[in-house]
């Protein structure tokens, strides 16, 4: 029973370059969620997708970033004309139903050089 | 915003010593998660708590969800060495969670 995956685990972009992040949730749950993690910091909820729809955006910075999660395929992060700051472990996770544990991937380490 | 404490930030024992952390916050969740994540990877859901007053145990880890429903206890008995790394506490009441910025552990062997 596979966990969430989250592939590439490690992306390196030049400022101004995309970077797009990927998710596969767990077998059965529809719900997905994105959080990013600074060093030495908690994690923060930035997007709460279910399949198609996008629920809660209130923690992504307006500009840049937007999320998707398809009827088919991964739930997506993506992140256009990247800057510095933007350097992050981003986590996804997902559950089963809207309230409840989350389960998290392996996350994506985005270097932005 | 909403925010959380966890304490402590950090801490050294010796293997087979007992582990306390805690997390506080000023609002009432609905749901606390405690989770421990190792260097490059990520956060691993140790115990889920429903109702104030729950006591959960997972193993050597127990949990409580405190009465006020603002704070949360962890508790790791006897110690070992692959229990190093970090501990997050997460407060919720629905889908968001606001996390802790974790308890870092090491175990000295």
């Amino acid at each position: 029973n596979a966990g969430v995956m989250q592939n590439p685990r490690h992306l390196v972009r030049r400022r101004g370059q995309e970077a797009r992040l990927r998710c596969s949730p767990m077998k059965g749950h529809s719900h997905v969620y994105w959080y990013r993690q600074l060093p030495e910091e908690g994690l923060k909820f930035m997007v709460y997708l279910q399949k198609e729809n996008i629920i809660d955006e209130s923690g992504m910075p307006k500009e840049r970033f937007s999320a998707e999660f398809p009827k088919e395929g991964p739930s997506i992060l993506r992140i256009q004309q990247v800057v510095r700051g933007d350097s992050a472990a981003y986590f996804c996770a997902s559950s089963p139903g809207p309230e409840g544990a989350q389960y998290f991937g392996p996350g994506t380490r985005l270097l932005v050089l | 915003g909403q925010q959380l404490n966890q304490s402590p930030q950090s801490m050294f024992i010796q293997e087979g010593e007992d582990v306390s952390m805690n997390c506080t916050s000023s609002s009432i969740f609905n749901t606390w998660l405690w989770y421990k994540q190792d260097p490059g990877e990520g956060p691993v859901l140790l115990i889920a708590l429903y109702k104030a007053g729950e006591l959960t145990s997972n193993g050597r880890l127990t949990a409580q969800f405190g009465i006020t429903r603002k704070d949360s206890f962890l508790n790791i008995s006897a110690s070992i060495p692959s229990d190093v790394g970090i501990y997050f506490c997460a407060g919720g009441g629905t889908y968001k969670y606001i996390f802790g910025t974790g308890t870092r552990l090491k175990v000295l062997a």
